[in-house]
């Protein structure tokens, strides 16, 4: 199964400022990405998916990520964020080697919006 | 459309009790997974099911058993809780073919506590 580490647990911000979620996964062949949101006491949402083609992927609510395959790293940057974007943010991965697609995930990076 | 609903949202049980986890989805998907969530280790799979009729084991199967019902509705049961068991469960579903194929679309989660 994948590895996949997000290096922050935590990540205070103020309002408007830009912010950036580090993900690294750990299998260098090709992989599915993706990001989840999970709003307070809801379910995950996507927010955007790398399958193929350009590095950089833009998703919904301004977030856009970038796949470095070198580094194997799936950043998610946005750059000012709102009160709303408080929530935890999940790093995916998929092997696209199987008929599945199972998700390997992150532990999660709670992001905490201040005004 | 309602997307995948689960039921119910809020569980407390005593050490060796049983109960079943409900999970429904009206997007006509192939593929339905169970996930738990504990904090500051992400979700986890359970059991997955390709397609009605099949049964996979996930990460961590101990103290569980799933059944899929028919296309639509996928449940998993606790035959005997133990506190290990205290966490948020969430069922997914995923499309076989389309756009969207390698997106899971997620429920609003079962809060279960086990005392």
């Amino acid at each position: 199964a994948q590895s996949v580490t997000q290096l922050d647990s935590q990540v205070p911000v103020f309002e408007e400022a830009p912010v950036e979620l580090r993900c690294n996964y750990s299998s260098s062949v090709s992989v599915y990405l993706f990001w989840y949101v999970q709003y307070p006491n809801q379910g995950l949402q996507l927010l955007l998916k790398y399958l193929s083609g350009s590095t950089l992927v833009k998703g919904i609510n301004g977030f856009e990520a970038e796949f470095n395959k070198s580094q194997t790293s799936f950043h998610l940057r946005k750059p000012s964020v709102h009160i709303s974007d408080t929530a935890e943010y999940f790093c995916a991965v998929s092997d696209p080697g199987g008929n599945d697609y199972k998700l390997s995930f992150g532990a999660g990076t709670t992001v905490t919006v201040r005004a | 459309n309602a997307g995948v609903t689960q039921t119910p949202k809020f569980q407390v049980l005593k050490t060796g009790q049983s109960m079943t986890l409900q999970c429904a989805q009206d997007m006509n998907h192939n593929s339905m997974y169970w996930y738990r969530q504990d904090p500051g280790m992400g979700l986890r799979l359970i059991y997955y099911s390709a397609s009605e009729g099949t049964t996979d084991k996930g990460e961590v199967p101990n103290g569980y058993n799933v059944s899929r019902l028919n296309k639509r509705e996928f449940s998993l049961r606790l035959e005997s809780a133990a506190p290990s068991q205290t966490s948020v469960y969430f069922c997914a579903s995923r499309p076989r073919s389309g756009g969207t194929l390698y997106e899971q679309y997620f429920g609003p989660g079962t809060r279960l506590t086990v005392t």
